[in-house]
């Protein structure tokens, strides 16, 4: 069964504090892992796809990397506006999204 | 702003209402999906159509009852709710019908409240 771990649970920084958010998964042929962002009472904003190990991604002040095991979203001098739930998801066969439960960060001024 | 667009964005209904929401997208993706999202909670699968045809029903209650009048368009029929139903339903949809390992992209949702 594809399992993913998101760590920590919340986030709270400083503006300007860079940091990092971890995913953890187990899956069986990772298809895709993606990391979306969400604000309260909004769907998910799609932020990026990594499909291998070593692959890398930016956006502005995001970086997403991948390993066989972990994902990282480093967050590069935060700003207020970065606030949000962070959430992590994994595909492996057919059309199902296993998400993990999110990081809640927020960012303070 | 998102490119789905579900309405409306907020439902309140009774247990012994009748009502659909709406789902479109005009990114050409051949498939899309329902979710319901609890508070502080990850999106759950419901229902996924792929071409248009129905292709994974997650054990969903048949008072949600979903239709995929065309390539743009997804509904969910709601008949007879409960007031665990109450949540956030998302509709996303992507580009690769479900198959392949293309993103989805999520609207905005409908709060929905069952009194």
């Amino acid at each position: 069964e594809d399992q993913v771990t998101q760590s920590p649970e919340a986030l709270r920084l400083q503006e300007g504090e860079s940091s990092s958010l971890n995913c953890s998964y187990t899956v069986s042929g990772l298809r895709g892992l993606f990391w979306y962002r969400q604000d309260p009472g909004k769907g998910p904003e799609f932020l990026f796809t990594l499909y291998s190990a070593g692959e890398e991604k930016e956006k502005e002040r995001l970086k997403a990397t991948l390993t066989k095991k972990e994902s990282f979203l480093h967050i590069t001098a935060p700003k207020p506006e970065d606030s949000a739930t962070y959430l992590c998801a994994v595909r492996a066969s057919g059309s199902r999204l296993t998400f993990g439960e999110g990081t809640q960060l927020t960012v303070n001024p | 702003d998102t490119e789905v667009t579900q309405t409306p964005k907020h439902l309140v209904m009774g247990m012994t209402n009748k009502k659909s929401l709406k789902c479109e997208q005009h990114m050409g993706h051949r498939a899309m999906y329902w979710y319901k999202q609890k508070a502080k909670k990850p999106p759950e699968l419901m229902f996924v159509y792929s071409y248009e045809k129905l292709s994974i029903n997650e054990s969903v209650p048949s008072r949600f009852s979903p239709e995929c009048p065309n390539s743009s368009l997804l509904n969910l029929h709601l008949h007879a709710l409960q007031p665990e139903d109450s949540a956030l339903y998302l509709c996303a949809s992507s580009q690769d019908g479900g198959i392949g390992n293309q993103p989805q992209h999520f609207g905005d949702g409908t709060r929905l409240s069952i009194l």
